[in-house]
């Protein structure tokens, strides 16, 4: 069975330049999980879906972060305009419910020069 | 805010020693996840422990919880320089919100 696909795995942009980052969860899991990892931290929740629905997205930054996940399945996260503070690895996760481990992706790397 | 916190922040052993991992955190919880991270890597689940589990096993690996002190701990026996890379906990609130800890880093000395 395949894991959780992310993409690109490496970007590197200029500040102020959009970009987008795609997941594509393990088949059949309703929770789907973007987090962002600084160097040398763990990982922090940016938004969680239940299916189509953003159930927890109270650490995304809305005045440039955006997040959607048409028909419950793949998801895109967006960051426009990026800052040099959002150079970070971004990571997507996937669960059968809430309750359930989470898998993660390998993620996207972001470079903001 | 982070709210599991390891300790130590990082640890350096020989292989064939056991290296023991902790895991505090503030408030209650539904359940806590052990995850692995190679440098440069995506994060690997370990195991799941539930709030009403004590222990769990899994090969080399010995997990256990404490409500009452809010902690848990890790335990990986018998290392193997394999086993090098940064170990996070993960803890479930109510409403399923994971909050990890900023990881121990485990070096296995060959």
């Amino acid at each position: 069975e395949a894991g959780v696909v992310q993409s690109p795995r490496y970007k590197i942009i200029e500040k102020k330049q959009p970009v987008a980052f795609w997941c594509n969860p393990i088949s059949g899991h309703n929770t789907l999980y973007w987090y962002r990892q600084n160097l040398g931290q763990g990982p922090e929740l940016l938004i969680r879906y239940e299916n189509e629905e953003a159930v927890d997205d109270s650490q995304l930054p809305k005045d440039r972060f955006s997040a959607e996940r048409l028909k419950g399945v793949d998801s895109t996260l967006k960051i426009q305009p990026a800052e040099l503070g959002d150079s970070a690895v971004y990571l997507c996760a996937s669960s059968l419910e809430s309750a359930d481990t989470q898998y993660f992706g390998p993620g996207t790397r972001l470079t903001v020069l | 805010s982070q709210q599991g916190e390891e300790d130590p922040q990082a640890l350096s052993i020989q292989e064939g020693e056991n290296a023991t991992m902790n895991c505090s955190y503030k408030t209650s919880i539904n359940n806590l996840q052990w995850y692995r991270q190679n440098s440069g890597r995506g994060l690997v689940h370990l195991i799941l422990i539930r709030s009403n589990e004590r222990e769990k096993h899994s090969g080399r690996l010995r997990v256990t919880l404490d409500t009452s002190k809010k902690s848990s701990s890790l335990l990986i026996t018998a290392s193997r320089a394999a086993d090098t890379a940064s170990y996070f906990c993960a803890t479930g609130s109510g409403t399923y919100k994971y909050i990890f800890g900023t990881g121990t880093r485990l070096k296995v000395l060959a």
